[in-house]
């Protein structure tokens, strides 16, 4: 059971360098979610999918972009990457109904940016 | 090792203690409210969840509550165990805009 996986584990950036953190999952979901953990600062949402073609701004999006071209996968685009980027990202996705949208989260990636 | 979470509120309980973790939320659009609990290294995993129709809903040893008046979740876990270690985070989600919002986090140390 696969379930969510994110690649790659870690990553070492230059400042200015561009690269895509990939994320994809094979429970069929509809909702994926990127997020970012900083120490002392939980988890906040930088983009989020409804579904394939669809996808939204989260609390932290400025830096990132991101695309939903099939239900499986929901790449995450750092465009020029900046030491404030270093972080642990992790990719979550879920079945949403009505009363529950429980994420199933990847095992991170992390990454540095020197 | 793991650089996440250094500057997290700790709570320390006595192992077979029951744990109480709180949360403050401040949307009050959110209607759907879920504990995670993260262990070192590793992606958060569901625990409970409530929705704001509700006020306290009951897991295997956890229980959780929310007082939408106050806007204040907790977690409650019966008989901490060792494998209880670990961060807990709460999370909210506006059904309107389907927006999930992640909390600080606590650290839970369950000490011998």
């Amino acid at each position: 059971n696969a379930g969510v996986t994110q690649t790659p584990k870690f990553q070492v950036l230059k400042t200015g360098q561009s690269m895509t953190l990939q994320c994809a999952q094979d429970m069929n979901h509809e909702y994926m979610s990127w997020y970012r953990q900083d120490p002392g600062m939980g988890l906040r949402l930088i983009h989020y999918s409804v579904g394939a073609g669809i996808t939204d701004q989260g609390e932290v999006p400025n830096g990132y972009n991101v695309s939903r071209s099939t239900t499986e996968d929901f790449p995450l685009r750092l465009l020029s990457a900046a030491p404030s980027q270093t972080s642990v990202y992790f990719c979550a996705s879920s079945h949403r109904t009505v009363a529950k949208n429980i994420q199933y989260f990847g095992a991170g990636t992390r990454l540095s940016v020197l | 090792g793991e650089s996440v979470g250094l500057h997290l509120p700790t709570l320390s309980v006595q192992e077979g203690d029951n744990s109480i973790i709180n949360c403050a939320y401040s949307n009050s659009a959110s209607d759907y409210f879920i504990w995670y609990k993260q262990e070192s290294g590793k992606g958060p995993q569901f625990i409970i969840d409530i929705r704001s129709n509700m006020d306290k809903r009951q897991g295997q040893r956890v229980t959780v509550l929310l007082n939408k008046t106050v806007k204040h979740l907790s977690l409650q876990i019966a008989a901490t165990q060792p494998g209880d270690s670990a961060v807990y985070f709460c999370a909210e989600e506006d059904s309107g805009t389907y927006k999930y919002i992640f909390g600080t986090g606590t650290r839970l140390k369950v000490l011998a």
